[in-house]
């Protein structure tokens, strides 16, 4: 079985502040991807980033970056310099493999206050 | 850019009435899913479908849920016998084969009464 977990619930931040997502997940497939999505207030489901199981190299896109760490089985989301349009609510989720069906957390609500 | 579309918006119903939700994925994608959140909860796993078939399906998808692709563009679900507990948004997806990212619409809300 699958879980993934997501121990903030709400985050609160004032403009230009960075904000970091924690995830941790549990599985026994060896290979498996990590996402994370962004849920605006007008409810879409917005795809932000994709790791693979195999490739642990953590990167930065723009204001966002990840560190993704196996060995704790974290897959973390940072936004550098937030803004008042990142206000939505983060999911991280777990794939067992290609094509597969996502298992979501429970999402982080982050407020991002001018 | 190409995009999940899923129609209704939002629709009310009765219970016990049938309704069928319907999606239009990525013109070339093979793989559907089918996800509901209900309010302020996570976003679970229904059913996914490939090749004409179902591959996958959760516990959730009961007796109550089908799904099908009538044509070469639509993916629809459709609920039988609603329940209150069904009112929920629910969410399409794609994927293509070559890529692992599920692509989602933006969702139709569903309010049982």
């Amino acid at each position: 079985a699958q879980k993934v977990t997501q121990a903030q619930t709400e985050i609160s931040v004032v403009e230009k502040e960075d904000v970091t997502l924690d995830c941790v997940y549990e599985t026994r497939d060896t290979t498996y991807y990590l996402f994370w999505y962004k849920q605006p207030p007008s409810g879409e489901l917005v795809f932000l980033i994709r790791r693979n199981s195999f490739d642990e190299q953590n990167e930065i896109s723009g204001r966002y970056s990840w560190n993704f760490q196996k060995s704790t089985s974290s897959f973390n989301f940072t936004i550098t310099a937030s803004q008042v349009v990142d206000s939505a609510v983060y999911f991280c989720a777990l794939s067992p493999g290609a094509g597969n069906k996502l298992t979501f957390g429970g999402g982080t609500r982050v407020l991002v206050k001018p | 850019e190409p995009e999940v579309t899923q129609t209704p918006s939002h629709q009310v119903t009765q219970m016990g009435q049938e309704v069928i939700l319907r999606c239009v994925p990525i013109s070339n994608h093979l793989y559907f899913y089918w996800y509901r959140q209900i309010l302020g909860q996570k976003v679970e796993f229904l059913v996914s479908f490939y090749n004409n078939e179902i591959s996958e399906k959760s516990e959730i998808f009961d007796d109550q849920f089908s799904v099908e692709r009538p044509d070469g563009s639509n993916f629809t679900l459709k609920i039988r016998s609603t329940k209150l507990e069904d009112s929920a948004m629910y969410f399409c997806a794609s994927r293509s084969t070559w890529q692992e990212t599920q692509y989602f619409g933006p969702g139709t809300r569903l309010l049982v009464l």
